[in-house]
């Protein structure tokens, strides 16, 4: 089954603590990105690759890293985690970046940063 | 990068039909149209896409004005199930000499309410 897979689902954590959220797909695309979204806020992009080693920022790219060592998998890592990055999180990934492709969300990461 | 606007809620009875509004008055050529949908404690899922043209899918209808400055997505007979949060967004191509243009602004969306 295609899919975009993120873990943990949950994630309770303390200020300062480096964590890394997971996202792999099974469907050999090209493009992937991580959003957050906030009550109120919407879904708001945080980086994106366009294919292995091209990463690039988002709208909310501060205090988050991406790396995109592999095709499938491109995790969303928080050196320092502090309460404001209290949100919930998705993955997606698309064939390619052009405009006509259709995105493949993840089930979401609830992370919560005390 | 151009943005949508769309109303913050709307209402439905359940077998009629409803449409969805988007507003994107900045869109660019090569911009496509994207609808897609959030159901509560889920990831937003594509619901349907296009450039100028009408598109019709299994899931929905979307209406693109002529000048491409509005939008409109139509579920043709609303359930339940349809309860959610839909987001229009414009999705640009690479900018493959100056980088960029792959950045997707989602909003807020509209929450749309089913009764019976």
């Amino acid at each position: 089954e295609a899919q975009v897979t993120q873990n943990p689902r949950y994630l309770i954590t303390v200020t300062g603590k480096k964590l890394t959220v997971t996202c792999s797909q099974n469907m050999n695309h090209e493009y992937m990105s991580w959003y957050r979204q906030d009550p109120g806020l919407g879904l708001r992009q945080i980086y994106y690759s366009m294919n292995v080693e091209v990463t690039d920022k988002g709208d909310v790219p501060e205090g988050y890293k991406v790396s995109r060592k592999e095709k499938r998998n491109f995790p969303l890592i928080l050196e320092s985690p502090s309460p404001n990055q209290t949100s919930l999180y998705f993955c997606a990934s698309s064939g390619t970046g052009y405009s006509n492709e259709k995105l493949f969300f993840g089930s979401g990461t609830q992370l919560s940063v005390l | 990068d151009a943005k949508t606007t769309q109303p913050n809620s709307m209402e439905s009875n359940e077998e009629e039909p409803v449409h969805l509004p988007c507003n994107h008055s900045t869109i660019s050529g090569t911009d496509y149209i994207h609808w897609y949908r959030q159901l509560p404690s889920q990831g937003p899922e594509y619901v349907i896409h296009g450039l100028t043209s009408n598109v019709n899918n299994r899931m929905a209808s979307l209406a693109i004005a002529e000048d491409r400055k509005s939008s409109t997505l139509i579920l043709h007979r609303a359930t339940l199930r349809d309860a959610a949060v839909y987001y229009c967004i414009l999705r640009a191509s690479p900018r493959i000499l100056t980088g960029g243009g792959n950045k997707l602004t989602f909003g807020t969306g509209t929450q749309l309410k089913v009764e019976l």
